[in-house]
């Protein structure tokens, strides 16, 4: 069965700090994709990031860095020195190809809630 | 210009009641969706809609009823609303009807609420 975990219901930092929020994720198929979404507190859903099965290059954008280990089945997030502003609750979500080539479903874990004090 | 948009933004009825939310996407995309996100903010999809099919139905009681009268919409419709019902609904979409795993873009939510 396909299943997204992510261990850390809540995480608490200081403005400034590094965090990283894990990912583990279980699926049987061979090709799928991996997504970060963030929700602020003022509960829109952003995407942040999509990684395909295939590609499990570490990829950079600003403060924000991914980690897809295949091995480990764990696509990890790091937000380099922290800004208040990066409080919310992240999710990561899995979507697999159906054979019928119907869409996927995304399944999400239940979210990390990051909270970054000044 | 909103990409995904959702109307209400907040809903307080009663029980009993039928009540629908609309969602909106100027994106172009095929394939639009439901999700249920609970109190404790846990996500599910609900629907989805490729090309005005419906194409997933998750184990949703059949008082929910997605209706799509073109590609642009997907609304949903509830019926003998219930206190479970009480979520924050959120309409995504994504570009094209078959698979590739293209990435979801999610309207803002509906915050429902059932007295």
């Amino acid at each position: 069965a396909q299943k997204v975990t992510q261990a850390q219901t809540e995480i608490s930092v200081v403005e400034k700090e590094d965090v990283t929020l894990d990912c583990v994720y279980e699926t049987r198929d061979t090709t799928y994709y991996l997504f970060w979404y963030k929700q602020p507190p003022s509960g829109e859903l952003v995407f942040l990031i999509r990684r395909n099965s295939f590609d499990e290059q570490n990829e950079i954008s600003g403060r924000y860095s991914w980690n897809f280990q295949k091995s480990t089945s764990s696509f990890n997030f790091t937000i380099t020195a922290s800004q208040v502003v990066d409080s919310a609750v992240y999710f990561c979500a899995l979507s697999e190809v159906n054979y019928g080539g119907s869409q996927g479903n995304l399944i999400f874990g239940k979210g990390t809630k990051l909270s970054v004090k000044p | 210009d909103t990409a995904v948009s959702q109307t209400p933004k907040y809903l307080v009825t009663q029980m009993g009641n039928d009540k629908s939310i609309k969602c909106e996407q100027n994106l172009g995309h095929d394939t639009m969706y439901w999700y249920k996100q609970d109190s404790k903010k846990f996500l599910k999809i609900m629907f989805s809609y490729n090309n005005k099919e419906l194409i997933i139905n998750e184990t949703v009681p059949n008082r929910f009823s997605p209706k799509s009268p073109d590609k642009a919409h997907l609304n949903l419709h509830i019926n003998s609303l219930e206190l479970g019902d009480s979520a924050v609904y959120f309409c995504a979409s994504s570009l094209r009807p078959v698979s590739r795993l293209d990435t979801q873009y999610f309207g803002p939510g509906t915050r429902l609420t059932v007295l």
